[in-house]
């Protein structure tokens, strides 16, 4: 069974940095690209970064570039999220989603952390 | 990049079919779509692919074959058939634009469905 479970979310001042991970287990870790989806309390779905199978390649979403770096430990078959720089607007359910090169949308999800950032 | 554009919401009475619809930027005419559902208090879940000439691969694992897919033009659909209260959800399309380290996803601002 494909299991994909997020933690490290908490609460967070302004300005401050946190490290969000993401356990992946039930498949092939390095067949497949992961990404961060994150949603704010009460909005909709938004993309945040996306790293390929082996960690060369990354893309992020322009309202973390340069303040968000997605990472994978393809030994531990875990996917990583360091935030740092954290704004209000940060507020959301993080949650890290794979797909694959060749099918690029989500079809595994995890259910999700909780970032608040807040003095 | 694309944008895509949703109703906020719509409703079905129980059993009937109802159409979602999302919307690309003028542009984007042969983008692929992805539909997702987001029942609440859960993580989103793939529903189905969405090309140009119909459904791309298979459904997400659990979506019954009440769902289905179309598009015309900018439009892109989703359909459910004999709706279930299970059904209630958020319903986000997205699409993927460039590659490399410009390779981004974009999604809709997603669709309440409500089961009456």
């Amino acid at each position: 069974e494909v299991q994909l479970v997020e933690s490290g979310g908490g609460l967070v001042q302004p300005g401050g940095s946190l490290r969000l991970s993401c356990a992946a287990s039930g498949f092939p870790f390095t067949s497949y690209w992961m990404h961060w989806v994150r949603q704010a309390p009460g909005k909709g779905l938004v993309w945040v970064s996306r790293i390929n199978n082996d960690g060369s390649s990354t893309s992020d979403a322009n309202s973390v570039k340069g303040r968000f770096t997605i990472s994978r430990d393809n030994v531990r078959n875990t996917l990583y999220l360091q935030m740092s720089s954290l704004r209000a607007e940060d507020t959301a359910i993080y949650y890290c989603a794979r797909s694959r090169q060749s099918a690029t949308y989500f079809d595994s999800w995890g259910q999700g952390t909780l970032l608040t950032v807040s003095s | 990049q694309p944008v895509l554009t949703q109703p906020p919401s719509a409703s079905a009475s129980l059993g009937a079919s109802v159409t979602l619809t999302c919307t690309l930027s003028s542009g984007y005419r042969n983008y692929k779509v992805d539909w997702y559902q987001q029942r609440p208090g859960q993580g989103p879940r793939f529903v189905m692919r969405l090309g140009t000439g119909g459904i791309v691969g298979s459904e997400g694992d659990g979506i019954p074959d009440r769902f289905s897919v179309s598009g015309s033009g900018l439009n892109r659909y989703l359909t459910i058939k004999n709706i279930q209260e299970e059904d209630e959800s958020d319903y986000y399309c997205a699409t993927d634009h460039g590659s490399g380290s410009s390779f981004v996803w974009v999604f809709g601002p997603g669709t309440r469905l409500t089961v009456l």
